[in-house]
């Protein structure tokens, strides 16, 4: 079956722009998470949600973040006015259930802001 | 808080040698420990957890909470076990994020 996606792959964004990066998590899954990998580091943890609830947002680094997933199942990561600190790769996963056992991730988007 | 530290970035073997990707964590409390493996052009995929004791391809962890440490191993190192290695952990309760470590590059040569 199909797996995570996320969209765009890529995004260059100018500094000061605003940028949406999107998430489908697989279809009946309940939790989504959104993680952010800076070059080099692993993977650190943004958000979680449970069905359109937001749980946890005490890893969204700014209040430039914002993510949502109104209807519980795509949710979209938004930042605004972007800064150079933000180029990362943003990975999405999504679990049946709230235990980390079964995340399964996305293949990211990797934002570059120049 | 709780961390997850591997302090080798890069893990250099030849074909049939055995390999040990280390992994220390702190946590109080009693975590779930996992290793997640990314293979080149393809996401970020769970390998193994503590809790199933289970080896996949040929890999095995044990969770050491004397020494607070959750090391891969395999025996005999194959090419297409170059990958990126992370070491995660979680709590027990509720939905439990994951704190993931900065990633060990293996790179087993023919």
């Amino acid at each position: 079956g199909a797996g995570v996606s996320q969209s765009p792959r890529y995004k260059v964004a100018k500094r000061g722009q605003d940028v949406a990066l999107r998430c489908d998590p697989i279809s009946g899954h309940v939790s989504l998470f959104w993680y952010q990998q800076a070059l080099g580091q692993g993977p650190e943890f943004l958000t979680y949600f449970q069905n359109e609830a937001q749980l946890d947002k005490s890893g969204l680094p700014s209040d430039r973040f914002f993510a949502e997933r109104p209807e519980g199942s795509v949710s979209t990561l938004k930042i605004q006015r972007t800064q150079q600190e933000d180029s990362a790769v943003y990975l999405c996963a999504s679990s049946s259930s709230g235990g980390p056992y079964e995340q399964y991730f996305g293949p990211g988007t990797r934002l570059t802001v120049t | 808080a709780q961390r997850v530290t591997q302090p080798e970035k890069l893990l250099s073997v030849f074909k049939g040698a055995p390999v040990e990707l280390k992994c220390n964590y702190s946590y109080s409390g009693s975590p779930e420990l996992f290793w997640y493996v990314q293979y080149s052009r393809q996401r970020l995929q769970l390998l193994l957890r503590h809790i199933s004791r289970e080896s996949i391809k040929g890999f095995t962890a044990d969770l050491n909470k004397g020494e607070t440490s959750f090391h891969l191993k395999k025996p005999f190192a194959q090419e297409e076990d170059s990958a990126m290695y992370y070491c995660a952990l979680s709590g027990r309760s509720g939905y439990s994020t994951l704190t993931f470590g900065k990633g060990t590059m293996l790179l087993v040569s023919p």
